[in-house]
């Protein structure tokens, strides 16, 4: 069964630093795919990256990067120059087997909060 | 485009009452997908439809929840009886079928169960 792991309940990280979010995943599938969200304190769920299990290169989106390490099994987040309104709960989610049909599921969440 | 269309925001409601709460995905998905958020239990995925068809209901806590997709623009989450238990914010989510099937969510269903 797919699992997916975040060890940081929280992170308080100083504003204009990098921030590294992790993300350990289990699946016995050789096709899946990885995202984060972000979900600031208003709720809204807020699509940030996407990682193909195939795809040669980290995924790049802006200040947001993903650091695909496949042998880990692990999908890190990684926001540079940190904002203050970078500060939320960063979710990591599998969806396993490329498959309109599949189902995607959810870590248990970071909280980040970034310092001026 | 318009996003997924949750209502009820907001939903307060005395214990034993029935609850609906609706969705509307965004045009052309054709994957639907019901969570559950609590702060104890994180964001759990109660059941997906795919094509209109449930897929995986394991998620489904109990009997009193129950989930409809009549058409591919509409579903709901029922839940009745409603007990406090299950005050907690509720997301619809869709997915097409484009590179990643990322999905996207509704601003979500805050229910209160009192």
């Amino acid at each position: 069964a797919q699992k997916i792991t975040q060890t940081q309940p929280g992170m308080f990280v100083q504003e204009k630093e990098a921030v590294t979010l992790d993300c350990t995943y289990d699946t016995s599938d050789q096709s899946y795919g990885l995202f984060w969200y972000k979900q600031p304190s208003s709720g809204e769920m807020i699509f940030l990256i996407y990682q193909g299990s195939y795809d040669e290169q980290n995924a790049t989106e802006g200040r947001y990067s993903l650091n695909f390490q496949k042998a880990r099994k692990s999908a890190n987040l990684v926001i540079s120059a940190s904002q203050l309104g970078d500060s939320a709960m960063y979710f990591c989610a599998m969806r396993e087997a490329y498959s309109s049909a599949s189902k995607i599921i959810f870590g248990s969440g970071t909280r980040l909060s970034i310092r001026p | 485009d318009a996003g997924v269309i949750q209502s009820p925001r907001h939903e307060v409601t005395e214990m034993g009452q029935e609850v609906t709460l609706r969705c509307k995905p965004i045009s052309g998905h054709n994957s639907l997908f019901w969570y559950r958020q609590t702060m104890m239990r994180g964001l759990e995925l109660l059941i997906y439809f795919n094509n209109n068809v449930p897929i995986d209901d394991s998620g489904m806590p109990e009997d009193r929840f129950s989930a409809k997709m009549p058409n591919a623009s509409f579903s709901t989450l029922k839940i009745q009886p409603s007990e406090p238990r299950d005050s907690a914010v509720y997301f619809c989510a869709s997915r097409g079928t484009g590179s990643g099937n990322t999905i996207y969510f509704g601003e979500g269903s805050w229910l209160t169960v009192v």
